[in-house]
């Protein structure tokens, strides 16, 4: 069963506007990974954030977790067209190795 | 981050046919990971692959339906068997490699069975 339930399950939004796309899981975690996928293609990482942190930058991407509220967020700031994807949610129970459990994923729509 | 390709990354297959994918990796691993993703939905474990040992497939899915072999560490395949249409997916394999956790994906082998 699926572990995470991200939302919206869509998103449309204006070039250079944030985007903020929520995560929620149902269990303990040892981390959380978020990717994105374009076009049905393989996913790319964006970052990993760990239980004991709250918050991770990497350039346009902020990311946070709330491991009391079992949720995370994702926003992206200063949207572009080539934002355009689907984004998952991927909590990770264990330690090295362990598997990923995803969410259903948001479509993110930037228009130009 | 690894460098993971996939053969082939797309295929048109009949039904009771079987097909293999190919997973590389440019660097030595100790987990493989095979993941499906069925149209429109996210992405499922079907089974981690170690090095040496059988695969380790998640509740509903069966070795006979989905063998896999890892004969070393930088390779696995992922065989998908007798094929429905309801095995029409993409199959991602991934790793874990660099920074501690972080799994990356392959580009992914876009299975349709007619």
């Amino acid at each position: 069963s699926q572990q995470g339930e991200e939302d919206p399950q869509a998103l449309s939004i204006q070039e250079g506007e944030n985007a903020t796309m929520n995560c929620s899981y149902k269990t303990s975690i040892n981390n959380l990974q978020w990717y994105r996928q374009n076009s049905g293609r393989g996913l790319v990482h964006l970052i990993l954030i760990r239980s004991n942190e709250r918050e991770k930058h990497s350039g346009r991407l902020r990311v946070t977790l709330d491991t009391s509220k079992k949720s995370s967020s994702l926003l992206i700031t200063a949207s572009r067209a080539a934002d355009t994807a689907s984004y998952f949610c991927a909590t990770q129970r264990g330690g090295a190795n362990s598997k990923l459990t995803f969410g259903k994923g948001i479509t993110l729509s930037v228009r130009p | 981050s690894a460098v993971i390709s996939q053969k082939p990354s797309r295929d048109i297959c009949q039904r009771g046919t079987s097909l293999t994918i190919q997973c590389q990796v440019d660097s030595q691993v100790t987990m493989m990971f095979w993941y499906r993703q069925q149209p429109g939905q996210s992405l499922t474990l079907i089974a981690t692959a170690n090095q040496g040992s059988e695969a380790t497939y998640e509740s509903g899915f069966v070795i006979d339906k989905f063998p896999i072999s890892r004969p070393n560490l930088t390779f696995s395949t992922l065989t998908v068997s007798n094929m429905s249409p309801e095995d029409s997916s993409i199959y991602l394999c991934s790793v874990e490699q660099g920074a501690p956790y972080e799994q990356y994906f392959g580009p992914g082998t876009r299975l349709t069975v007619t």
